[in-house]
C-alpha cells in the first residue's frame, strides 16, 4: 500500500503567487483531511471531506484558501494569492479508524 | 481554554529513565483519545489509542481520566529512539470526524 501521497514535498514561492498542493488518498478511505502545521499553532485542521463532499471548512483561514476533491482519488488545496504567513507544512490525511498522514508539503512563501 | 493542551517541554531524560506526559482536553463529550508520535521533519503516526480502562503496549502505558479530563502517557526504560514529539489527540464523536491535536510534547532521550 503506497499510503497517502502528497506533492510537491517542498515549494518555495514568492508572495502573491498561486500555490497548489496535491493529495492522493489511500484507496478505500472515505474521509480526507487537510491540516497545517506551524511551530506557533501546531496542527490545525483546515478542511475535511467525507465521500468527496466538503463537510467542514471552518478552519480555512480566509478566502485565499480553497480545497477541492473532484473524485475519491485526488484532492487539491490552493492558496491564491500566497502570503509569507502561509509558510507551514501542509498535511493531507485519510482515516480508517487510525489517521494516516502523507509526508507533508513544506511551503515557504518569501 | 484551548481544546487540547500539553506541556511543550522539552523533556530531556537519560536513557533508561521513566518519563510521563499529561494532556488536558476541554470537551467533556470527547469520545476517543490517542497518542501520536512525530519525528523531526516527518509526519505524525499513531503510537497508541487510549482506552477508559488504561492500556499498555510494551514500555508505553496510556491512561484516561474522564472526570478530570486528562490523558497521560508513561514511557518506561526510555531509549534514544524514543526521542520525538508526542501529540495528544482527541475526537469529539466516533467515526470519520476530525481529530484535534495538541501542540505536542518534545522528548529528548540522552545517552
Amino acid at each position: 500500500d503506497a499510503g497517502v501521497i502528497q506533492s510537491p514535498r517542498h515549494e518555495v514561492t514568492e508572495m502573491g503567487q498561486e500555490v497548489t498542493l496535491r493529495c492522493k488518498p489511500i484507496s478505500g478511505h472515505n474521509s480526507l483531511f487537510w491540516y497545517r502545521q506551524t511551530m506557533m499553532r501546531g496542527l490545525e485542521l483546515l478542511i475535511y471531506f467525507n465521500n468527496n463532499v466538503p463537510i467542514d471548512d471552518s478552519g480555512m483561514p480566509e478566502d485565499r484558501f480553497s480545497a477541492k476533491m473532484p473524485n475519491a482519488s485526488f484532492s487539491t488545496l490552493k492558496i491564491q494569492p500566497s502570503e509569507p504567513r502561509d509558510s507551514a507544512v501542509y498535511f493531507c490525511a485519510t482515516r480508517a479508524g487510525e489517521l494516516f498522514f502523507g509526508e507533508g508539503s513544506r511551503l515557504t512563501v518569501l | 481554554r484551548k481544546e487540547v493542551e500539553q506541556d511543550p517541554g522539552p523533556f530531556n531524560v537519560p536513557e533508561g529513565a521513566t518519563v510521563a506526559f499529561n494532556c488536558t482536553y476541554s470537551n467533556s463529550a470527547s469520545q476517543s483519545f490517542f497518542w501520536y508520535r512525530q519525528d523531526c521533519r516527518k509526519e505524525p503516526k499513531l503510537l497508541m489509542s487510549v482506552y477508559s480502562s488504561g492500556n499498555e503496549d510494551g514500555r508505553f502505558t496510556a491512561q484516561l481520566n474522564r472526570a478530570s479530563q486528562y490523558i497521560s502517557l508513561l514511557i518506561r526504560d526510555s531509549k534514544l529512539s524514543d526521542s520525538a514529539t508526542y501529540l495528544c489527540v482527541v475526537e469529539g464523536l466516533s467515526g470519520n470526524t476530525p481529530l484535534v491535536f495538541g501542540k505536542g510534547t518534545r522528548l529528548s532521550v540522552i545517552a
